[in-house]
């Protein structure tokens, strides 16, 4: 069974720009999860989707946007991107009808 | 909104010794906690989830225990070996949503 994916592995880019990044979920998973861990501190959760759908959002601004597909896999996009924005960011996904979140390696994204 | 301090946020310990991390939050309406393991740069491995309802939960060496009401939660390794050295992370889970909330960190080094 593959796990959570996520794409790219790391990702530079230089302030203003606008960034896209991707998650697979695991099989038999339907809730997506997006997280944001600056350097030494834990995740902090961006929003989740399911049914295609946000439901729920932490406290980050509109240009963090999301998308959840048919296949339950999601994208995250970053408009505008600031030197704060530079850190890693995990996706998650749970599977029908559980709680417990799998975690995917994340992405490093640096901001420049 | 939930606060979640792991202490202590460092330690070192002999390979053989056994390890004691603490996790406490400030709102004990949660639905489920969940330990993670992260390794430098790495994304989140589940070690355990424990339900509300539950008071421990085990997994071959790591033990979790849950005080709803006190609002603690406390992982130990038995045995510890120089492999078990990563972060660990407590995440919490309330009610109606996946959305964990974090801590830190205990950032765990075994000695061989």
């Amino acid at each position: 069974e593959t796990g959570v994916t996520q794409s790219p592995t790391h990702l530079i880019k230089t302030r203003g720009q606008q960034v896209t990044l991707r998650c697979s979920s695991q099989s038999g998973h339907n809730t997506v999860s997006w997280y944001q861990q600056a350097l030494g501190q834990g995740p902090q959760f961006i929003f989740q989707y399911y049914r295609e759908e946000e439901n729920g959002r932490g406290n980050f601004p509109p240009r963090f946007s999301g998308l959840q597909f048919p296949n339950y896999s999601s994208e995250l996009n970053v408009n505008a991107l600031e030197l704060d924005d530079s850190a890693l960011y995990l996706c998650a996904s749970t599977p029908f009808g559980g709680s417990e979140q799998f975690f995917g390696p994340g992405t490093r994204l640096t901001v420049l | 909104k939930q606060e979640v301090t792991q202490i202590p946020a460092a330690l070192s310990v002999p390979e053989g010794e056994n390890l004691v991390l603490n996790c406490s939050f400030t709102d004990s309406a949660i639905y489920n906690l969940q330990w993670f393991r992260q390794d430098p740069g790495k994304g989140l491995t589940s070690l355990l989830l424990i339900q509300s309802s539950q008071r421990e939960q085990t997994s071959g060496r790591l033990n979790a225990s849950l005080d709803k009401s006190s609002g603690r939660s406390t992982l130990y390794i038995a045995a510890s070996q120089p492999g078990d050295s990563a972060t660990y992370l407590c995440a919490v889970g309330p009610y109606g949503n996946n959305r964990l909330a974090f801590g830190k960190g205990n950032q765990v080094v075994v000695i061989p």
